[in-house]
């Protein structure tokens, strides 16, 4: 069982179409990083959230940090063919020298 | 630029036969880590080092070996490699603890 679930794991829209995925756990985290992945590359940091009820926003992309710290949602308005790849959250539960990563969501926007 | 790398970037290989996979960093960070990529999992960290010598296990160690002898390096051993560890590796430095992780390009390994 994953400390992260991530939801959905797959998602396949039209470009111009409005998303939102999840990230959820049962533990308290100290903050929260989300993370985009390309095919062939590594994931690369989206942003990172670290207050409960936090809202952060990148262009069309919208993050929030659940009031408990215990969840997160990325939205993504209007999406565009570039915003394909894989969607991966992180979270530091605070103690010990790790972040843990939740399963991700592959994201297919075709035109 | 800012970059970590990984060499190689594909490798195929047998049941047993030693493998190293080499990670560098050209940023001065601390931190070093390894992390296995499979489906449905995420990345789930192999080890971690917070300094040159300094090791310690993360989630998924068993069959794996590191060494920190040098700031900017950090090599992955595979002594005796297993099908099971058919995965895609990715290295990755942080400054900071729990920071923002900054990823190699990751390693295909394919063990037969």
């Amino acid at each position: 069982t994953q400390l992260l679930e991530q939801s959905p794991q797959f998602l396949s829209i039209q470009e111009g179409e409005n998303l939102t995925v999840y990230c959820n756990s049962s533990s308290v985290f100290s903050s929260l990083q989300w993370y985009r992945q390309e095919p062939g590359e590594g994931p690369v940091l989206l942003v990172t959230v670290v207050t409960g009820g936090e809202v952060k926003k990148l262009k069309r992309l919208t993050f929030q940090f659940g009031d408990a710290r215990k969840d997160s949602s990325l939205h993504i308005t209007a999406a565009q063919p570039g915003d394909t790849g894989l969607y991966l959250c992180a979270g530091d539960e605070g103690a010990g020298n790790m972040l843990t990563f939740g399963g991700g969501t592959r994201l297919m926007v075709k035109p | 630029e800012a970059q970590v790398t990984q060499n190689p970037r594909y490798l195929i290989t047998v049941t047993g036969k030693k493998l190293t996979v080499t990670c560098s960093q050209n940023m001065n960070h601390e931190y070093m880590s390894w992390y296995r990529q499979d489906p449905g999992l995420g990345l789930r960290q192999i080890y971690y080092s917070m300094n040159v010598e300094v090791t310690d296990k993360g989630d998924v160690p068993e069959g794996y070996k590191v060494s920190r002898k040098e700031k900017r390096n950090f090599p992955l051993i595979l002594e005796s490699p297993s099908p099971n560890q058919t995965s895609l590796y990715f290295c990755a430095s942080s400054l900071y603890r729990v920071g923002e992780q900054y990823f190699g390009p990751g390693t295909r390994l394919t063990v037969t």
